[in-house]
């Protein structure tokens, strides 16, 4: 059974970047969709972005375009998020997920990496 | 862009009741795009129902879902304690999710 084991909390600064990590283990990792959904204290899940391994493009969800990247590293089985200048409202908490197309959801889910940005 | 709405915002039941939550979208959606996730305090979501009304692997069979078009339902038929979570419908396309019901335990 595949799992998403992502990298662990992290406090930022104001205007400065974070990169999450997702590291997937037991099963085949490059030919799913690997999502970025993330949620704010209190409040829904909000999807950013995705990308699938094999074929190495990412879309993104406008609102993030231009401050999301998604990457992944196909030799470690690791998918990464960073978002760049940060501000107080990206204080979430950021979950990876696995894409089954045949589903047609999100069927895996990381375990989530709470990013705190604050001065 | 379609929008999920969700209804009501937070439900209260006791154990042993049914509970229907709804899932609008504002426009139609196919019925093998629409699914439903559960979220229980500092938890990551856990998936539910997919294709509207497919169980995932391991939901017990008092969850049921359905719906077309544009409404879609997910039932519970008989709470269990560990049922009172909030819940998210999500349109696969767009990978968007409604703003979610909150079940608690009246």
């Amino acid at each position: 059974q595949v799992q998403l084991v992502q990298s662990g909390a992290a406090v930022k600064r104001p205007g400065s970047s974070v990169k999450v990590s997702c590291k997937a283990s037991g099963g085949t990792f490059s030919s799913y969709f690997i999502n970025w959904v993330r949620q704010a204290p209190g409040q829904g899940l909000e999807w950013m972005g995705g990308i699938i391994p094999s074929f190495g493009i990412a879309n993104y969800a406008q609102k993030f375009q231009g401050r999301v990247t998604i990457t992944t590293d196909e030799s470690t089985s690791t998918a990464y998020m960073e978002l760049s200048s940060l501000r107080s409202e990206d204080t979430a908490v950021y979950y990876c997920a696995r894409e089954d197309g045949h589903k047609a959801a999100f069927d895996i889910w990381g375990q989530g990496t709470m990013v705190t940005v604050s001065s | 862009e379609i929008v999920l709405t969700q209804s009501p915002g937070t439900l209260s039941l006791s154990p042993g009741e049914r509970a229907t939550l709804s899932c609008r979208a504002s426009q139609s959606v196919s019925s093998s795009y629409l699914a439903w996730y559960q979220q229980k305090p500092g938890q990551a979501p856990r998936l539910l129902i997919y294709g509207a009304s497919s169980r995932a692997t391991g939901i017990p069979d008092r969850f049921s879902g359905s719906g077309s078009g544009t409404d879609f339902t997910l039932t519970i038929s008989r709470l269990e304690p560990e049922d009172f979570a909030v819940y998210y419908c999500q349109q696969y396309g767009s990978s968007l999710f409604g703003q979610g019901t909150r079940l608690e335990n009246k």
